[in-house]
């Protein structure tokens, strides 16, 4: 079965770039999205389609794929950004989802 | 108002059974897939299994088949997660999320719905 690796966690300071990273073999070939996922909310989506950002979501963040890894990268990184992040796929009809990064803003 | 909403919380005892639902609305809800996606305390976003409303037509993640039952009644736009026998390990919160027009992420979700199973 496919299988997304994401680090289980990545720390920043306020202002400064966060990049979270999402492996899978070919990862390229599928479209990649990004959930944000604080606790006692539902996930949101903030990449999807590999860079696309939703209406709403702001502008520092952006996502790119390429070979076998999918970036989000977070720039001038505000406090409310401290959550959990996930990666995902689609294998065949199966999401498949990376095992999620916390990022610590501090 | 496009939405999908949750069921409420469940407290049950191992063995027993529950089924908990995900209704729609604001949009054409029985010609989207809806999924159900696990969250363990502490742990990662798992994928259960998504269903097509208008025919049923469901798929698995595997490691969910046979411990779990997904289905829909699309006359009130409701998709449903049942167990039969709960166990402790069944512990959660669950969501459903609609698979976008373009089948590339899941971008409407319900709010959660929390199972807990305890003796």
């Amino acid at each position: 079965s496919y299988e997304l690796t994401q680090p289980p966690s990545v720390s920043v300071s306020p202002g400064q770039t966060a990049s979270i990273t999402c492996s899978g073999d070919n990862l390229e070939k599928k479209y990649a999205c990004w959930y944000q996922k604080k606790p006692g909310q539902p996930p949101v989506v903030v990449i999807y389609q590999d860079k696309k950002r939703p209406s709403g979501i702001p502008e520092r963040f952006s996502g790119s794929n390429s070979g076998n890894t999918a970036t989000l990268t977070i720039s001038g990184t505000q406090a409310m950004d401290e959550a959990d992040y996930f990666c995902q796929a689609w294998d065949s009809s199966s999401a498949v989802f990376g095992g999620g990064t916390k990022l610590t803003v501090l | 108002e496009v939405q999908l909403v949750q069921s409420g919380a469940e407290v049950k005892k191992p063995g027993e059974s529950v089924k908990i639902s995900c209704k729609g609305s604001g949009y054409s809800f029985t010609t989207t897939w809806i999924g159900w996606v696990r969250h363990m305390p502490g742990k990662g976003l798992e994928w259960m299994g998504i269903i097509y409303p208008d025919d049923s037509d469901t798929r698995y993640n595997p490691s969910f088949q046979g411990q779990v039952a997904i289905s829909a009644d699309k006359s009130i736009n409701t998709v449903y997660l049942q167990w039969r026998s709960l166990k402790a390990a069944d512990t959660a919160m669950f969501f459903c999320a609609r698979r976008d027009a373009s089948g590339s992420y899941l971008d409407l979700w319900g709010q959660g719905t929390l199972v807990t199973v305890s003796s």
